[in-house]
């Protein structure tokens, strides 16, 4: 049973458009969520997270969306440059407990 | 700081025989968490050790086996391999406590 779903596998923007990236989860326990971006051959790097007590977090040009009512968070990337191009993985946690995470969305920005 | 280290880079291995990976993690964590990533599989979560204790086990076979060091370090042991256990093992570090994990670049393992 997957409890963090990524259902786009990729997604193809513009440079300087809007990327939004978008993730479901099932477990209602769940109440703290990261975003990962991971280019080829390197280990995931941590971008962003939110707590279910808030319901947005900005940092830079990432912003990281919480609905609970809907179990569905989104990550949105404005501008997005070239160098965004990787696969993103949402991760979702009960408390600071063990991160599960979802398949990944490979985004590709071009110029 | 140094980020965290993951050695070797890339193994390849035959059905049947065993392997050992290693982890440095960044100074001062002492929670190192393992993970395979597999195409289409995302990460699953292998095991968490904290000072030198199993906190968290995933869904794996019990030939997966890992352990910690009083040093932080940390190895995982994968026995009887199969082709299926074919994926990238990444190792994640943290300060615990709900800061975020600190990936290596893992190991590519190879079954043939």
């Amino acid at each position: 049973d997957q409890q963090v779903k990524q259902n786009s596998p990729s997604l193809s923007v513009q440079e300087g458009r809007i990327s939004i990236l978008n993730c479901d989860y099932t477990n209602s326990m769940f109440d703290y969520f990261l975003w990962y971006k991971k280019y080829p051959a390197e280990g995931p790097t941590f971008l962003i997270s939110i707590s279910s007590i808030k319901d947005k977090n900005e940092d830079g040009r990432f912003t990281v969306f919480l609905n609970k009512s809907a179990k569905h968070l989104s990550l949105h990337i404005v501008p997005s440059q070239p160098g965004d191009s990787a696969v993103y993985f949402c991760a979702a946690s009960e408390g600071y407990s063990t991160l599960t995470f979802g398949k990944g969305t490979m985004l590709l920005v071009s110029p | 700081k140094a980020g965290v280290t993951q050695t070797p880079r890339y193994l390849i291995k035959t059905r049947g025989q065993q392997v050992t990976l290693s982890c440095s993690p960044i100074s001062g964590h002492r929670s190192v968490s393992w993970y395979q990533q597999t195409p289409g599989q995302g990460l699953q979560f292998l095991f968490e050790y904290f000072s030198e204790t199993q906190r968290n086990k995933g869904n794996f076979p019990g030939r997966f086996s890992g352990r910690q060091f009083s040093n932080s370090r940390s190895e995982m042991n994968v026995s009887t391999l199969e082709l299926g256990d074919s994926a990238l093992y990444l190792c994640a570090s943290s300060l615990g406590g709900g800061s975020p994990l600190h990936f290596g670049n893992g190991t590519r393992l190879t079954v043939t």
